[in-house]
């Protein structure tokens, strides 16, 4: 069973560009959670979706950052309009059901210069 | 969720084992206690979790304390590939869904 995966592993954007993260999840995993880890800082919450719908958004900044875990496909953070301070690790985390242990994949490494 | 409270970080040497310390004076009676670790450059890996009961896997032991305000990860024979953060996490089980929160953690560093 392959677990999380997560890519790009690394992505490069110049400020004012639009990242893409794409996580798909652990087979028979429909809960996934994005986390953001900023340098020399700890991880936080961004969001929770479940297939098709976000649970908790609580995390995510309130402008350029959206989520989505379409019905097909895997989960997708988007940035639109990179500045420097969205540089960090984005991990994506995926569990069979609520409340249950999370699987982490490997990350994205974003960078904006 | 409750606040937990762990030492910045902590040293062992290799093939020793190692408690790793957590508090938790506020949790509440329906609060599991995880634990998470995350090697240099990866992401976060589960390690355990428990309620009241003691806990044992291939990874690790959880013993939690009997009024349970503290916990103790102990890892039986530490490997330089045990050298990561460790998190101690609680969840409320009635909660359902919750987003895992992360403190600080426990840096442990382990000679050879």
């Amino acid at each position: 069973n392959a677990g999380v995966m997560q890519n790009p592993r690394h992505l490069v954007r110049r400020r004012g560009q639009e990242a893409r993260l794409r996580c798909s999840p652990m087979k028979g995993h429909s809960h996934v959670y994005w986390y953001r880890q900023l340098p020399e800082e700890g991880l936080k919450f961004m969001v929770y979706l479940q297939k098709e719908n976000i649970i908790d958004e609580s995390g995510m900044p309130k402008e350029r950052f959206s989520a989505e875990f379409p019905k097909e496909g895997p989960s997708i953070l988007r940035i639109q309009q990179v500045v420097r301070g969205d540089s960090a690790a984005y991990f994506c985390a995926s569990s069979p059901r609520t409340a249950y242990e999370q699987y982490f994949g490997p990350g994205t490494r974003l960078t904006v210069t | 969720d409750a606040k937990t409270t762990q030492p910045n970080s902590m040293e062992s040497n290799e093939e020793e084992p190692v408690h790793l310390p957590c508090n938790h004076s506020t949790i509440s009676g329906t609060d599991y206690i995880h634990w998470y670790r995350q090697l240099p450059s990866q992401g976060p890996e589960y390690v355990i979790h428990g309620l009241t009961s003691n806990v044992n896997n291939r990874m690790a032991s959880l013993a939690i304390a009997e009024d349970r305000k503290s916990s103790t990860l102990i890892l039986h024979r530490a490997t330089l590939r045990d050298a990561a953060v460790y998190y101690c996490i609680l969840r409320d089980r009635n909660n359902a869904g919750n987003m895992l929160t992360f403190g600080g953690g426990t840096r442990l560093m382990v000679k050879p």
